[in-house]
C-alpha cells in the first residue's frame, strides 16, 4: 500500500531538548516536503527536497533542519525546540514537484502533533 | 512576495447546492496552482492542480477549478455538494523554485 508514515504521531517535549520527527515513503518518490499547520495560518512549508542530498528552504525554515540521505526518508530535526514550534506537522511526497503530471498526486502523512513546553 | 488569499474563512452550503470557493494569488510568472482538502477521516489530499494549458482543470471527488490570469484567481467549484464534502480547503501556489505557499484555508459546512 502506498503510504507516507510519520513518527511519532504525538510528542510532548521541553524547550531546548533536541528531537527528530521521522518521515518515510514507500513509493520511490523524488519530491518530499515538510509543512506545519497552525490555526488561522493554514499550512506553511518548512523545507522540501527534490531528491537525495538536494534540500531547500520553504516559507518558514527557521529553527528546523532536514536531511535526505536516502530517497525514502526525510527526517525533520528541531535542534533546540521552542514553544512557538508547537504545531501540527505534515510530511508529504510526490513523484516530482506538485505531484508530477496531472495524473499523479501528492501523498501526505497522518501528521505529528508537537507540544513544546 | 508571493501570497495566496482565501477571502472566506468559512462558508455554509446546503447539500445539493453548488459551491464556489475563492482563491486569489500574487505571483509574477505563470503559477503552478493547487487545491487541497483536509477532512478528519481522510487527512490531507491534493484535489487538483494547474500547471499550464487548459485553464479549467478537473480533480477528484467531482471538483473543478478555473485559472483566470486576468483576475489572478483559481476558484474551486462543485456543481452539487454532498455532506461528505464538509472539510477545510486550502489553495496554494508554486512560488518559484519548488516552494509552495498556502492560503489560510476555507472551512466548508454543509447543511442538510
Amino acid at each position: 500500500e502506498a503510504q507516507v508514515t510519520q513518527n511519532p504521531r504525538y510528542l510532548i517535549t521541553v524547550t531546548g531538548k533536541k528531537l527528530t520527527v521521522t518521515c518515510s515513503q514507500n513509493m520511490n518518490h523524488e519530491y518530499m516536503s515538510w509543512y506545519r499547520q497552525d490555526p488561522g495560518l493554514g499550512l506553511r512549508q518548512i523545507y522540501y527536497s527534490m531528491n537525495v542530498e538536494v534540500t531547500d528552504k520553504g516559507d518558514v525554515p527557521e529553527g528546523y533542519k532536514v536531511s535526505r540521505k536516502e530517497k525514502r526518508n526525510f527526517p525533520l530535526i528541531l535542534e533546540s525546540p521552542s514553544p512557538n514550534q508547537t504545531s501540527l506537522y505534515f510530511c508529504a511526497s510526490s513523484p516530482s514537484f506538485g505531484g508530477g503530471s496531472l495524473v499523479e498526486t501528492q501523498y501526505f502523512g497522518p501528521g505529528t502533533r508537537l507540544l513544546v513546553l | 512576495a508571493q501570497s495566496v488569499t482565501q477571502p472566506d474563512i468559512h462558508i455554509t452550503v446546503s447539500e445539493g447546492a453548488s459551491l464556489e470557493l475563492r482563491c486569489n494569488y500574487s505571483y509574477g510568472a505563470t503559477p503552478y496552482l493547487f487545491w487541497y482538502v483536509q477532512s478528519p477521516g481522510q487527512g490531507l489530499q491534493l484535489l487538483l492542480k494547474y500547471f499550464s494549458g487548459d485553464t479549467l482543470v478537473q480533480g477528484i471527488k467531482g471538483f473543478e477549478a478555473e485559472f483566470k490570469r486576468s483576475q489572478s484567481s483559481f476558484n474551486l467549484r462543485k456543481p452539487s455538494v454532498h455532506w461528505s464534502d464538509a472539510a477545510e480547503y486550502f489553495c496554494a501556489v508554486g512560488a518559484g523554485g519548488f516552494k509552495t505557499i498556502f492560503g489560510a484555508g476555507t472551512r466548508l459546512f454543509v447543511k442538510a
